[in-house]
């Protein structure tokens, strides 16, 4: 089945305590992309991936990091977690921007918080 | 910055009957705006695509229509049911980079 898969689904972590949310597709996708959403701010944009070592800025990059050494996956790196980066965040894949049908498929996504 | 909003906010109709949702952007260079549905506590699912070339695009019940140059999309929802209530969302992709903008969606519920 074709699908993104994130991990974990739910996290409560401490401030300061370095965590990775993965983010995994099958469908040998070359965009990948991470968005957080919070009440009244929508989804916004973190990091994105154009292909395997390509990334880039979003709208909202501070405090996160991001790798991209194989096509299928994606991680999200906090090294330093604060309690404004409790919210639910989602990783979305796309056949690449150079296709004509660029659909994104997101994942479940995964609720962190951070206390 | 690319800016995209989305009114009205919420929206409530009794089952059967045909509504629009609107989606305005700020810059009207974009690759292509799509168009999701958000169910409470659930991922995003893609709805429709349109391509900065295309005016429109028909799935089943639903009809998304563009025109660039106002910056505004349109999408139509044809015999509203409820199991349509959710959140709709719609996202522009901007041509010089994988950067996308969403809208912060609207919510309609659907009243047997």
């Amino acid at each position: 089945e074709a699908q993104v898969t994130q991990n974990p689904r739910y996290l409560i972590t401490v401030t300061g305590k370095k965590l990775t949310v993965t983010c995994s597709q099958n469908m040998n996708h070359e965009y990948m992309s991470w968005y957080r959403q919070d009440p009244g701010l929508g989804l916004r944009q973190i990091y994105y991936s154009m292909n395997v070592e390509v990334t880039d800025k979003g709208d909202v990059p501070e405090g996160y990091k991001v790798s991209r050494k194989e096509k299928r996956n994606f991680p999200l790196i906090l090294e330093s977690p604060s309690p404004n980066q409790t919210s639910l965040y989602f990783c979305a894949s796309s056949p690449g921007l150079a296709r004509y049908t660029d659909t994104q498929y997101f994942g479940p996504g995964t609720r962190l918080t951070v206390l | 910055k690319q800016e995209v909003t989305q009114i009205p906010a919420a929206l409530s109709v009794p089952e059967g009957e045909n509504l629009v949702l609107n989606c305005s952007f700020t810059d009207s260079a974009i690759y292509n705006l799509q168009w999701f549905r958000q169910d409470p506590g659930k991922g995003l699912t893609s709805l429709l695509l349109i391509q900065s070339s295309q005016r429109e695009q028909t799935s089943g019940r639903l009809n998304a229509s563009l025109d660039k140059s106002s910056g505004r999309s349109t999408l139509y929802i044809a015999a509203s049911q409820p199991g349509d209530s959710a959140t709709y969302l719609c996202a522009v992709f901007s041509t010089n980079a994988g950067k996308s903008t969403f809208g912060d969606g609207t919510t309609l519920t659907v009243k047997p």
